[in-house]
C-alpha cells in the first residue's frame, strides 16, 4: 500500500523548533519529488516548501523562507522539515504530500496524488 | 504569487443535481498545470483532478476539469452523497503553489 505518514509535531513555545518526518512507503521514494503542506484547523491549505526527487533543488513559501529547512534521506525513504523560530501563525496540520507530475526545470513543484494525514503542530506560550 | 478565488464559497445542492464550481487565478496559470482536491471532515485532501482536466487514477467520471489561462471549472454532472465535501484548487506552474480558499458543497 502507498503510504506517508507523518511524525514529530507536537507543542512548541515560540521562537522554538520542531523537525518533522514523513515515511513513505509502497513507492520508489526517490522516483518522486515531495512537499509539505499545512492546514490550520478549520481553513484552508497552505504549500509550505517541495524538494525534487534528489534534494538538489527545494522551494519555500516567503512565510517560512530562512527558518524552515526541507530534507530527504532517499535510502531512508524519509521526507524531513527543520523548523526553527517558530511562530504562533506556524500553528497547524501538517502534511506530506507526493508530487504527481511536476513543473518546471527545478522540478519541485508539482500537484500531489498521495498524502499524510499529518502531524500537529502548536506554538504557544 | 498567483492568486486563486474559488466561487462560490459555498454551493448548496441536492443529490442528483449538477454542481460547478469556479477557480479564477490573478494570472494565467502556466500550461494548464492546475488540480483539484477534495476534503472530507478529518482526512487529508484527495486528488480529482490535474493538468486542468485530467482525472486522477480512481475518480468517477462524474467530476470533470475544464479551463485554461485563469479560468477553470470543476463539475461534478450528477451529485451522489459522497460529493459532499470541501473542494480545492491549486496551481503549479508557478512558485510559490497556491490554493484557493476552497468551496464548501453542502447538501441541500
Amino acid at each position: 500500500e502507498v503510504q506517508l505518514v507523518e511524525s514529530g509535531g507536537g507543542v512548541v513555545r515560540p521562537g522554538g523548533s520542531l523537525r518533522l518526518s514523513c515515511a513513505a512507503s509502497g513507492f520508489t521514494f526517490a522516483d518522486h519529488a515531495m512537499s509539505w503542506v499545512r492546514q490550520n484547523p478549520g481553513k484552508g491549505l497552505e504549500w509550505v516548501s517541495g524538494i525534487n526527487w534528489n534534494g538538489g533543488s527545494t522551494g519555500y513559501a516567503d512565510s517560512v523562507k530562512g527558518r524552515f529547512t526541507i530534507s530527504r534521506d532517499n535510502a531512508k525513504n524519509s521526507l524531513y522539515l527543520q523548523m526553527n523560530s517558530l511562530r504562533a501563525e506556524d500553528t497547524a496540520l501538517y502534511h506530506c504530500a507526493r508530487v504527481q507530475f511536476c513543473s518546471g526545470t527545478s522540478c519541485y513543484r508539482g500537484n500531489f496524488d498521495i498524502w499524510g494525514q499529518g502531524t500537529m503542530v502548536t506554538a504557544s506560550s | 504569487e498567483i492568486v486563486l478565488t474559488q466561487s462560490p464559497g459555498t454551493l448548496s445542492l441536492s443529490p442528483g443535481e449538477r454542481a460547478t464550481l469556479s477557480c479564477r487565478a490573478s494570472q494565467t496559470v502556466s500550461s494548464t498545470f492546475l488540480a483539484w482536491y477534495q476534503q472530507k471532515p478529518g482526512q487529508a485532501p484527495r486528488l480529482l483532478i490535474y493538468g486542468a482536466s485530467g482525472r486522477a487514477t480512481g475518480i468517477p467520471d462524474r467530476f470533470s476539469g475544464s479551463g485554461s489561462g485563469t479560468d477553470f471549472t470543476l463539475t461534478i454532472s450528477r451529485l451522489e452523497p459522497e460529493d459532499f465535501a470541501v473542494y480545492y484548487c491549486q496551481q503549479y506552474g508557478s512558485s510559490p503553489i497556491t490554493f484557493g480558499q476552497g468551496t464548501r458543497l453542502d447538501i441541500k
